[in-house]
């Protein structure tokens, strides 16, 4: 057990919805990333927060949006859901906010399914 | 931007042989290579790490080298187990947070 958590473990939702996945970090972590990993698929870093502020950004769709809220627990919003959106989503914590020089742990991440 | 590349997509040893991974990255300014490993349908979990200030690193039957002149750094499983039966990433920082190679996918036959 890393110590990160996310829910819901499984998603299943339907094209043109919206759905939101929640994590929360490390005790102590301030950083939490986002990763999209698509079936077969290697990591897609998506977006990053550190203590309440987006710190970097990567492939992340317009229809996609996140934040870090004060208790540093973090949300992912997916919107206008495509079916090509159903993935594995992870969230990782990290003490630092970069650069990239901390061991980032992963969390058992949420399985989204767009039908 | 960073770009990181990984070989074999593939890899299949028996029991007991070892198992070599290869890296390769662009960005010099680079300095922290992690290696996950991911159980199908788990979270990827970090097994071994090297910064840039170090040529070795070895945790068991794991070892990490590193070559900064070359930009690329290589995974070694010695004795693997059929538990070591997984999928390998490697990572390169980059700014704020990593790249990662598109995974090995390492089979060991008993």
């Amino acid at each position: 057990d890393s110590g990160v958590t996310q829910t819901p473990k499984h998603l299943i939702t339907a094209t043109g919805q919206r759905v939101t996945l929640r994590c929360s970090p490390r005790s102590g972590d301030l950083s939490v990333y986002w990763y999209q990993q698509s079936l077969d698929q290697g990591l897609q870093f998506l977006i990053q927060y550190y203590n309440g502020e987006e710190r970097a950004k990567g492939n992340i769709l317009e229809r996609f949006s996140a934040q870090q809220f004060p208790d540093l627990h973090s949300e992912l919003n997916l919107s206008s859901l495509e079916l090509g959106d159903s993935a594995l989503y992870f969230c990782a914590s990290s003490a630092s906010p970069g650069p990239a020089t901390d061991t980032q742990y992963f969390g058992p991440g949420t399985r989204l399914t767009v039908l | 931007g960073e770009n990181v590349e990984q070989h074999p997509s593939t890899l299949s040893v028996q029991e007991g042989d070892s198992a070599v991974i290869k890296c390769t990255y662009s960005d010099s300014a680079s300095n922290y290579f992690p290696w996950y490993k991911q159980e199908l349908g788990k979270r990827p979990q970090l097994i071994i790490d090297i910064r840039s200030n170090v040529g070795e690193k070895k945790d068991q039957r794991i070892a990490v080298t590193l070559n900064k002149t070359a930009k690329h750094f290589s995974l070694h499983i010695t004795e693997t187990q059929p538990e070591d039966s997984a999928v390998y990433f490697c990572a390169a920082s980059y700014g704020q947070n990593f790249v990662f190679g598109p995974g090995t996918r390492l089979s060991v036959l008993p």
